[in-house]
């Protein structure tokens, strides 16, 4: 069973850069299983995809937050990173990290907690 | 990007009454539609994926149904454990999209 868990600060200042990391336990990153992904939803509001990670290839990114975000993967700490910069009060939200497999029909079969992110000075 | 019309936007359901929640995709997804069930502070649940197949544990009264534009997710005989937010989600193209959401709430 994949398990997921966020963490990173959840204040963060107007324009300055978010860093949320997701540490996954019951597969390693590197395995080839999993697409690792970042969702956000800001109360009261729907999700939004963010992107997403693969062991291989580029990351794919929402066009709608592609020039403000990055993803990584470090493999040895078994965790995959969130980059979100120039931030803003829209940008408050929860946000989510979430697997699906890398084959089959890309449903997200696994999600963290969700990190609460404020963005206030 | 693919636009996921949810409807309804909230419902309030008598116990075992038949709660129908659709989606509606502005272009053809085939049947790459998901459907997860989301309690406040936890994590999102997958409940049906790939339009109608159900997760493991999932009790039968959930099920779903559609193809190319339009899905349906049906609880049938709605249940007290039920209490929860429903959204769908495409997976068809990048990027993945979901739906706004319905807040089911027992009468």
């Amino acid at each position: 069973q994949v398990q997921l868990q966020e963490s990173g600060p959840r204040l963060v200042k107007p324009s300055q850069t978010l860093s949320l990391t997701c540490n996954v336990s019951g597969d390693s990153i590197s395995s080839g299983n999993y697409y690792w992904n970042w969702i956000r939803q800001p109360a009261g509001k729907g999700l939004e995809w963010i992107g997403r990670i693969y062991t291989s290839g580029s990351p794919d990114y929402n066009p709608s937050l592609e020039s403000r975000v990055t993803l990584s993967l470090d493999s040895s700490k078994n965790q995959f990173s969130l980059k979100l910069t120039s931030m803003t009060a829209a940008d408050t939200a929860v946000y989510y990290c979430a697997g699906h497999p890398s084959t089959d029909w890309y449903s997200f079969d696994y999600w963290g907690r969700g990190a609460l992110v404020t963005v206030s000075s | 990007e693919i636009v996921m019309t949810q409807s309804p936007k909230f419902q309030s359901v008598s116990p075992k009454e038949k709660v129908i929640i659709t989606c509606r995709a502005s272009r053809g997804i085939g049947r790459s539609l998901h459907w997860y069930q989301h309690k406040p502070d936890q994590s999102p649940k997958l409940l049906i994926k790939h339009t109608s197949q159900p997760m493991a544990g999932v009790p039968s009264r959930f099920s779903g149904s559609g193809t190319g534009t339009d899905f349906t997710l049906i609880i049938n005989g709605l249940e007290t454990e039920d209490a929860a937010s429903y959204f769908c989600h495409q997976s068809t193209s990048i990027p993945h999209t979901f739906g706004q959401g319905t807040k089911v709430e027992i009468k």
